[in-house]
């Protein structure tokens, strides 16, 4: 059984830039949500995912958007790249309401 | 609003004795809360999970973790740490009821010395 699968592991961008991350749910579960971790930091919010809707969102600005596929997968995009978004960006999936979810490895984000 | 406080930042103890990392949280209901388990490098590992009923709940690794209404607090114990539990670990709050936003704490990371 599958877990969370994240691509990339790692990434280097400049600013400006745009980037995009891909996430793929354990087995059965239709729930994805974002989180980003500075370093040193507890991951924050970024949004969440369900039946291809963002169904709630965190305080991040509109340069962060996502989309779910119909197989429950999800795509993170950050447009205007800044130094500032160099992060560990973790997605995690859950199944409809219940509350436990279950992180991915992570993609590890460098804004030069 | 919801948030997690884990007043300690960096813990340091010996192998083979015991540890507890504080937790307290604040969010006006009964709060869903857990402990995760970062190692350096990666994702997070769902240690525990507190919903309802006993307040005293098991988790993987040996880790326990008792939920205190009158204090608002939910502290990880381990009666003896593995040079292996060396990590970083973080409490966190779900809303019960509604989406599941998680709120996470700063994070404890934890040293283990021989």
């Amino acid at each position: 059984d599958a877990g969370v699968t994240q691509s990339p592991t790692h990434l280097i961008k400049t600013r400006g830039q745009q980037v995009t991350l891909r996430c793929s749910p354990k087995s059965g579960h239709d729930t994805v949500s974002w989180y980003q971790q500075a370093l040193g930091q507890g991951p924050q919010f970024i949004f969440q995912y369900y039946e291809e809707e963002e169904r709630q969102r965190g305080n991040f600005p509109d340069r962060f958007s996502g989309h779910q596929f119909p197989n429950y997968s999800s795509e993170l995009n950050v447009n205007a790249l800044l130094l500032g978004d160099s992060a560990l960006y973790l997605c995690a999936s859950s199944f409809q309401s219940q509350e436990t979810q279950y992180f991915g490895p992570g993609t590890r984000l460098l804004v030069l | 609003a919801q948030s997690v406080t884990q007043p300690d930042i960096h813990i340091t103890v010996s192998e083979g004795a015991s540890l507890e990392l504080r937790c307290n949280y604040s969010y006006g209901a009964t709060p869903y809360l857990f402990w995760y388990v970062q190692s350096p490098g990666q994702g997070l590992q769902l240690l525990l999970k507190y919903f309802s009923g006993d307040t005293l709940v098991q988790g993987i690794k040996g880790f326990e973790a008792e939920f205190k209404r009158s204090q608002s607090s939910f502290n990880l114990r381990k009666p003896s740490v593995h040079w292996s539990d060396a990590a970083e670990y973080f409490c966190a709050v779900v809303s019960s009821g509604g989406y599941q936003k998680v709120t996470f704490g700063t994070g404890t990371k934890l040293q283990v010395i021989p």
